[in-house]
């Protein structure tokens, strides 16, 4: 069974710009959640989507927005990037039934 | 909202010698308590978790005990190999079935010294 995806690896974007992240979950899992690592304020967690809709929503602004598709994949779309923002981006999904979060390899975000 | 702490920072210990991180939280309506190590270039992975409705629970190598009373949990290794070398977090919240939002301690470098 293939682990969670994320798409791209590595992301350079200048301040102001916007930026979207994909993650596609293990087939069958319905719930997707998604984290922000940097090394000051380790891993965050930023909101969790489940059958389209957002379930869960950590402490982040407005700028921070996701989705999720019919067929599980989601969608993390960062606004207005600030230099704060470089981080480590990390999809984690699940069944949706409080089963263990199965994380990828995360999205490098790099603001200049 | 929860509060994790984690320690120590950083764990270095001779190979074949065991490890111990502490980790410590806040709401006493978290109910479940994972533990992830993450390599360098990879995401978190699981390796093993408890609920609160156990004190200890054992995997080969890996064991995570809980004190519900006093807030706090442990990740014991034995017999520590050159693999077990990465970062590990622990993490706390309350599972009412969904995916809810874990919080997650700072992290252990653990370095294991051959």
């Amino acid at each position: 069974k293939a682990g969670v995806t994320q798409t791209p690896r590595y992301l350079i974007k200048t301040r102001g710009q916007q930026v979207t992240l994909s993650c596609s979950p293990i087939s069958g899992h319905r719930s997707v959640s998604w984290y922000q690592q940097t090394p000051g304020q380790g891993l965050q967690f930023l909101f969790e989507y489940f059958s389209e809709t957002q379930r869960n929503k950590g402490n982040f602004p407005g700028r921070f927005s996701g989705r999720q598709f019919s067929n599980s994949r989601s969608e993390m779309n960062v606004s207005t990037l600030e230099l704060g923002d470089s981080a480590l981006y990390l999809c984690a999904s699940n069944p949706g039934d409080g089963s263990p979060l199965h994380f990828g390899n995360g999205t490098r975000l790099t603001v200049t | 909202g929860e509060n994790v702490e984690q320690h120590p920072s950083t764990l270095s210990v001779q190979e074949g010698d065991s490890a111990v991180i502490k980790c410590t939280y806040s709401d006493s309506a978290s109910n479940y308590f994972p533990w992830y190590k993450q390599e360098l270039g990879k995401g978190p992975q699981l390796i093993i978790d408890i609920r609160s409705n156990v004190g200890e629970k054992k995997d080969q190598r890996i064991a995570v005990t809980l004190n519900k009373t006093a807030k706090h949990f442990s990740l014991h290794i034995t017999e520590t190999q050159p693999e077990d070398s990465a970062v590990y977090f622990c993490a706390a919240t309350y599972s009412g079935g969904g995916a809810d939002g874990l919080t997650f301690g700072k992290g252990t470098h653990l370095i294991i010294q051959p």
